[in-house]
């Protein structure tokens, strides 16, 4: 089975600054995604950043950045510059490589202050 | 518990055509969602329910019905199918409690619905 842990429920940090969200997954499957997504108040699911398992390049999205790492199953996301619009749900997400079986983590709440 | 439920797997449809993808969760859950996913693309909500007879929009309704007449069941409905509705769809739901914006979200293994 597919698990997803973020053991991070709540984070805070100010404007302006860097911000790094932890992620780690289980599987057993060698070719899968990973995402982050982000969740506001509108509950929208809005995708953030994904990643290919057999890309070892990291993937970046403006601000947004992430640290793959596929031996120690981690995947945690950077935010740059963070900005009051950043403040949200996050969560990580895993999906196997037929487009099926996602699995998300239980989300941690970032809040960034003024 | 089973979790999240969704039949059926795999669905072809003729445009024009008309069906009920099912949803059912055991866990007692409130809220409800609907999402669809395109290859390569990240979710996109189309319906959500906060509760048995509570339904609201998401981003991308258009062409869809929801209805919640129980805790545990959430249907969505096609009508008149059509090539643009030929997507993954994921039904999740969620213990949201009072005074929290959102919860962690459970998944069903999810739809795949081609339209031709």
């Amino acid at each position: 089975a597919q698990t997803v842990t973020q053991s991070q429920p709540e984070m805070s940090v100010q404007e302006a600054e860097t911000v790094t969200l932890s992620c780690t997954y289980d599987t057993s499957e060698n070719n899968y995604y990973l995402f982050w997504y982000k969740q506001p108040p509108s509950r929208q699911m809005i995708l953030v950043i994904r990643q290919e398992a057999y890309k070892q390049q990291n993937a970046t999205e403006n601000r947004f950045s992430v640290n793959f790492q596929k031996a120690a199953k981690s995947f945690s996301l950077k935010i740059s510059d963070s900005q009051l619009g950043d403040t949200a749900m996050y969560f990580c997400a895993l999906q196997d490589n037929y487009g099926q079986n996602f699995v998300f983590g239980p989300g941690t709440r970032l809040s960034v202050l003024p | 518990n089973a979790g999240v439920t969704q039949t059926p797997k795999f669905r072809i449809l003729k445009i024009g055509q008309s069906m009920t993808l099912q949803c059912a969760q055991d866990m007692n859950h409130n809220y409800m969602y609907w999402y669809r996913q395109d290859p390569g693309m990240g979710l996109k909500l189309i319906y959500y329910s906060v509760g048995a007879g509570i339904t609201d929009k998401g981003e991308v309704p258009n062409g869809y019905n929801v209805s919640r007449s129980t805790t545990e069941d959430f249907p969505l409905r096609l009508e008149l199918a059509a090539p643009s509705q030929t997507s993954v769809y994921f039904c999740a739901s969620s213990p949201t409690h009072s005074g929290m914006e959102t919860d962690t979200q459970y998944f069903g293994p999810g739809t795949r619905l081609t339209v031709l």
